[in-house]
């Protein structure tokens, strides 16, 4: 059974850097192919496309964050990570994980998400 | 950007009865080389991440209860539980993935009447 799970520090202070990890077991990054989506879901709000990313690095971003994002995947460990800088309280949220149904597109539901890492930005 | 709108917001409907969400897309989400709606639907429980219920706008996921079913087409969709149980309580989100960026309905919050 796939399991995703998200990490990172809980709490930031504004204009730092957000990283994120996405950890996958159960399944190889590698050796799919699925694509991996990344969302975020500010606390009792809905929820926000953040981007997307394939095994070989391709990736595709929210336009809305793009000039502040990177995404990328490390399939040595099966991890996926995520890096957001100059945060503000906005970016506040529960960031997901979360892989698409359908190999070899992202236009797919997701079918398997992480629990989710709590990210807090206040001075 | 497709915007996603949900109505209504909450719900409040009795055990055993029927509960219906609707979700409206502001421009067509069916493919037409394939003839799919590229829309699902997603359950979400407190404290927990969105699941998967419904995709293609009416194929309803591996272990979800036949109580789910997902219709409608282009812009119009239905979310419909037939006779609602206790651990249905949650909230029910749509989502279009015919074009980036994915985009989510509001959400609609279902409880016990």
């Amino acid at each position: 059974q796939l399991q995703v799970q998200e990490s990172g520090p809980g709490l930031l202070k504004p204009s730092e850097t957000l990283s994120l990890t996405c950890t996958v077991s159960g399944g190889s990054i590698s050796s799919s192919d699925y694509y991996w989506g990344w969302f975020r879901q500010p606390p009792g709000k809905g929820l926000e496309w953040i981007g997307n990313i394939y095994k070989s690095g391709t990736t595709y971003y929210n336009s809305s964050l793009k000039s502040r994002l990177t995404m990328s995947v490390d399939t040595s460990k099966n991890q996926l990570s995520l890096k957001l800088t100059s945060v503000t309280a906005t970016d506040t949220a529960i960031y997901y994980c979360a892989k698409h149904r359908i190999g070899g597109t992202f236009y797919s539901p997701l079918d398997y998400w992480g629990q989710g890492a709590l990210v807090t930005v206040s001075s | 950007d497709i915007v996603m709108t949900q109505s209504p917001e909450s719900l409040a409907v009795s055990l055993g009865e029927r509960a219906t969400i609707n979700c409206k897309s502001s421009q067509s989400v069916l493919y037409g080389s394939n003839n799919k709606n590229y829309l699902a639907w997603y359950q979400q429980k407190p404290g927990q991440p969105p699941k998967l219920l419904i995709y293609w706008a009416s194929a309803r996921e591996s272990g979800v209860p036949d109580r789910f079913s997902g219709s409608g087409s282009g812009t119009d969709f239905t979310l419909t539980i037939s006779s609602l149980q206790a651990e249905d309580v949650a909230v029910y989100y749509c989502q279009q993935y015919y074009s980036t960026p994915i985009t989510f309905g509001q959400g609609t919050r279902l409880e016990i009447k």
